[in-house]
């Protein structure tokens, strides 16, 4: 079964910041790889699939990168709105998916 | 434009059984394989049953084994889980989850229902 590790599990920034998450797979998963953000009492929203695309209607600040069995997710000037726990999905087979553990943005 | 609808959640005591349903609209269901992924109260998400396209093959998240069923029915365009012997930490939001196939690259996600096992 392939694991993802998420990084870190929380993360405190300022309006206009830069921020980074990033994943690991256990194994190669091919760049089958997405970023969500869920804000409480939601669904995870779609952010970027396939690694390093920009899921319609996102900003593009928001940006997937990676390749391999590491990947990383940058959000560019950070805004109020961008609060919430981030998830990344490995879905190279519906036999199972994995999810990293989350990161929970806060906005100072 | 694809549409998941999940029904069926509610309180259930220790025990019980539920039918998770997923009505899904906007695709061609039958091509595609299908998941349910869940989420515990301030927890992460966990996947938790797949399913092929045909009904042929399916996959259980090792913590629900035994006890679930997910199950299809392509004519009507739903997907199902059979969730028996309910514990406690079964209470979860239920997401119904579309996998990628052919040209596309992404899932597709319900809105999700809750299922909440107490006495």
């Amino acid at each position: 079964d392939i694991q993802m590790t998420q990084s870190p599990s929380t993360l405190s920034a300022s309006v206009g910041d830069t921020i980074t998450i990033t994943c690991r797979a256990s194994q190669s998963i091919n760049d089958w790889l997405a970023w969500y953000q869920q804000r409480p009492g939601k669904a995870p929203k779609l952010l970027i699939y396939k690694a390093s695309t920009l899921e319609r209607g996102v900003p593009s600040r928001f940006r997937g990168s990676g390749s391999g069995t590491d990947y990383t997710l940058t959000v560019s000037n950070l805004q109020p709105d961008d609060v919430g726990t981030y998830y990344c999905q490995q879905y190279s087979n519906y036999r199972m998916y994995a999810f990293g553990q989350g990161t929970k943005l806060e906005i100072k | 434009e694809v549409q998941l609808v999940e029904s069926g959640g509610g309180l259930v005591q220790p025990g019980g059984s539920l039918r998770l349903s997923c009505a899904a609209s906007g695709f061609t269901f039958r091509n595609y394989a299908m998941i349910w992924v869940r989420q515990a109260p301030g927890q992460g998400l966990e996947w938790v049953s797949g399913i092929d396209d045909n009904s042929v093959v399916t996959y259980y998240a090792d913590s629900v084994k035994g006890r679930f069923t997910i199950s299809r029915d392509n004519s009507k365009n739903t997907l199902y889980l059979q969730i028996n012997s309910l514990r406690a930490e079964d209470t979860a939001m239920y997401y119904c989850v579309k996998d990628p196939g052919g040209d596309e690259k992404r899932c597709y996600w319900g809105q999700g229902t809750l299922l909440t096992v107490s006495s």
